[in-house]
């Protein structure tokens, strides 16, 4: 079946420091994976996407697939990163695509 | 920018009773999606529809619920009878076509069953 688990639901670090939000994947097709980010009373909304290989306010995300892992790195964080991060993975199925969520990193930047 | 609206912000309701959630869409947008989010669990995805017709369907959407794009810039969730289990934020999304298409979601609704 097709899953994506985030195993950290809380991660608390200080600003300047490294930051890694682990995620992997469990499915038998070629993944698309995401991250999305809901800052506090806002929306979910786009971080980064796999196939754009871009670096989104100095995020980014490298899949592997023989580890099947999508985790999001960011090695100076900022207070203002603090937030909730979702990993996805989109499936195509009969001409529509939905995705399935992690449960969620609670990201916590501290001064 | 454009976004995706949700109406209303927080609904109560009856157990039994009937509610209609309320999106618009982006408006070049063809693709549209209900997700829903118990508390204090993962986001899960309801139903997807295109072309006014239901794309894929979960489980969890049973035949009590139902989706309409009723006129041109409205896209609804209807849940004919709450349930308890039914309380949580229902999230409205949209995208332009599929294949890694952005999907931008709404700010969502709080559905509270009493």
């Amino acid at each position: 079946a097709q899953r994506v688990t985030q195993p950290e639901k809380l991660l608390s670090v200080f600003k300047g420091a490294p930051v890694e939000l682990k995620c992997n994947y469990s499915y038998s097709g070629s993944p698309e994976l995401f991250w999305y980010v809901q800052y506090s009373r806002q929306r979910l909304q786009l971080l980064l996407r796999h196939i754009s290989r871009e670096s989104i306010k100095g995020f980014t995300a490298d899949l592997n697939k023989g580890e099947t892992s999508f985790h999001l790195k960011k090695p100076f964080a900022q207070e203002e990163d603090s937030a909730m991060y979702y990993c996805a993975l989109a499936l195509t199925q009969g001409g529509s695509e939905k995705l399935v969520f992690g449960k969620g990193t609670k990201l916590t930047v501290n001064p | 920018e454009p976004e995706v609206t949700q109406t209303p912000s927080h609904q109560v309701t009856q157990m039994g009773q009937e509610v209609i959630l309320r999106c618009v869409p982006i408006s070049n947008h063809l693709y549209f999606y209900w997700y829903r989010q118990i508390l204090g669990q993962k986001v899960e995805f309801l139903v997807s529809f295109y072309n006014n017709e239901i794309s894929e369907k979960s489980e969890i959407f049973d035949d009590q619920f139902s989706v309409e794009r009723p006129d041109g810039s409205n896209f609804t969730l209807k849940i004919r009878s709450t349930k308890l289990e039914d309380s949580a934020m229902y999230f409205c999304a949209s995208s332009v076509g599929v294949i890694s298409d952005e999907q931008f979601f709404g700010p969502g609704t709080r559905l509270t069953v009493l």
